[in-house]
């Protein structure tokens, strides 16, 4: 079982759509959750993260963390075209080693329409 | 403010030839840093990470090595290239003494290897 899973879509939704994007993990000990954005042959850029359980609010994105389900999940509000581009989950936590590690999904694709 | 650069932006290589990527870091002092290799479809793959000038932690063993020679330099090498060398390599850095959860990524380099 892979520590972390992402659907890479891709995802194609119109313009002005609430876009959700999800992802699974295994490890418990994960307590860290962020989100990356990647623009087509750019590097990621960190959107948000979020510590333990709970939501967090920016502007039009909210990240969603529930620990009991090893599922987190980011919203976008008011989807606009140029929110297209693919949405990497990522989370940390201390590794089997006890050293702390970084674990990237896979990504998912979206394409906002206009 | 912090900025990343990584050059080449793009190369072709052929198999057996050497490889030299460079990344550097401005703006912050002993950074942590991180060589990240993403194949298409798939989820950045740690390399290497180092904590500090000569300190280099391999991830996964294969035919590539990693130098830190400067505080904010990390060079990426291999002495004969592969064709499943090819990716997009990406740089990161993060907080010293913090959890890596916060990476900020370099723009990457593309690698064929035909």
């Amino acid at each position: 079982q892979k520590e972390v899973e992402q659907d890479p879509g891709p995802l194609s939704v119109p313009e002005g759509a609430i876009v959700s994007l999800n992802c699974t993990y295994s490890n418990s000990a994960f307590q860290y959750f962020m989100w990356y954005r990647q623009y087509s042959r750019k590097g990621p850029e960190l959107l948000m993260y979020t510590y333990s359980s709970g939501n967090k609010e920016d502007g039009r994105f909210t990240a969603q963390v529930d620990k009991s389900s090893k599922y987190i999940s980011l919203f976008i509000r008011d989807s606009q075209p140029s929110d297209s581009a693919t949405y990497l989950c990522a989370m940390s936590g201390r590794g089997v080693t006890g050293g702390f590690k970084t674990i990237f999904g896979a990504g998912t694709r979206l394409f906002v329409k206009a | 403010s912090q900025t990343i650069h990584q050059w080449p932006a793009t190369l072709v290589q052929p198999v057996g030839s050497p490889l030299s990527l460079e990344c550097t870091v401005e703006g912050t002092s002993n950074p942590n840093l991180y060589w990240y290799r993403q194949a298409a479809g798939r989820g950045l793959q740690l390399l290497f990470y180092s904590v500090g000038i000569g300190q280099i932690s391999s991830e996964v063993p294969q035919n590539l090595s990693a130098s830190r020679p400067q505080d904010r330099q990390f060079i990426l090498s291999s002495k004969k290239l592969l064709l499943s060398d090819s990716g997009f390599y990406l740089c990161a850095w993060s907080t010293t003494g913090a959890p890596s959860y916060e990476q900020y990524f370099g723009p990457g380099t593309r690698l064929t290897v035909t």
